[in-house]
């Protein structure tokens, strides 16, 4: 079956610090996701993204958050400079069309000092 | 109103059994109600789903019950095996809008 596949699987920073977590998700996919999860918590919604714009963003989606489809394969999630509650598990996402199956990848660890 | 929530937050079944969790919601406007496992370490992926235009789908030794009227879902595994543990997520939304997730169920099979 085909893959999200996300880089790093593990992150660590010191706080303040930007990221960019990247995210190959599946080729003929038209929508982008990112969400995270807190150690022991729920899975969140951040963002959706289609046709190189947001389409969709909740409030955890502040200005330090940003999205890019820099090419036509990779999708990146930038936070601007972290902080320690940034710190979990990053999930993106895709799905060929808005309401159809979503796939998730393995996620990026972020863990921020 | 955009909350799910789920239950119980932990599962112990022995092997054979049947492991049920549940879910409520309060947003009128999900239309579309999925079920996703996690194992360690991975991502969530989607195990079965529903609409509201039907009241139970079985997939396999898993079936998604349907209660429109009290706006609940649950999750049946049937012949729970030690593999089936892991992390069960219920999960809605509305239209091809934002996935909204339980709390998230962690299942233990006993073998």
């Amino acid at each position: 079956e085909p893959e999200v596949t996300q880089t790093p699987s593990h992150q660590v920073t010191q706080m303040g610090q930007e990221v960019i977590l990247r995210c190959v998700p599946i080729s003929n996919h038209l929508y982008f996701y990112w969400y995270r999860q807190i150690l022991g918590q729920k899975v969140e919604f951040l963002v959706s993204f289609y046709n190189n714009e947001i389409s969709e963003k909740s409030e955890i989606f502040d200005d330090q958050f940003s999205v890019e489809r820099p090419d036509g394969s990779n999708f990146t999630l930038k936070i601007r400079s972290t902080k320690l509650e940034d710190s979990a598990m990053y999930f993106c996402a895709s799905s060929a069309w808005v309401g159809e199956k979503l796939f998730f990848g393995s996620g990026t660890q972020l863990s921020v000092l | 109103q955009q909350q799910v929530k789920q239950s119980p937050q932990s599962l112990i079944v022995q092997k054979g059994g049947i492991s049920i969790i549940n879910c409520a919601y309060e947003n009128t406007a999900f239309d579309y109600f999925p079920w996703y496992q996690q194992f360690p370490g991975k991502g969530p992926a989607l195990l079965i789903a529903i609409r509201p235009d039907v009241s139970e789908k079985k997939e396999g030794r898993f079936t998604i019950s349907f209660n429109k009227s009290a706006k609940q879902f649950s999750l049946h595994i049937m012949d729970s095996q030690p593999g089936d543990s892991a992390t069960y997520f219920c999960a809605a939304r509305p239209g091809g809008s934002r996935l909204t997730f339980g709390e998230g169920t962690q299942l233990t099979v006993n073998p």
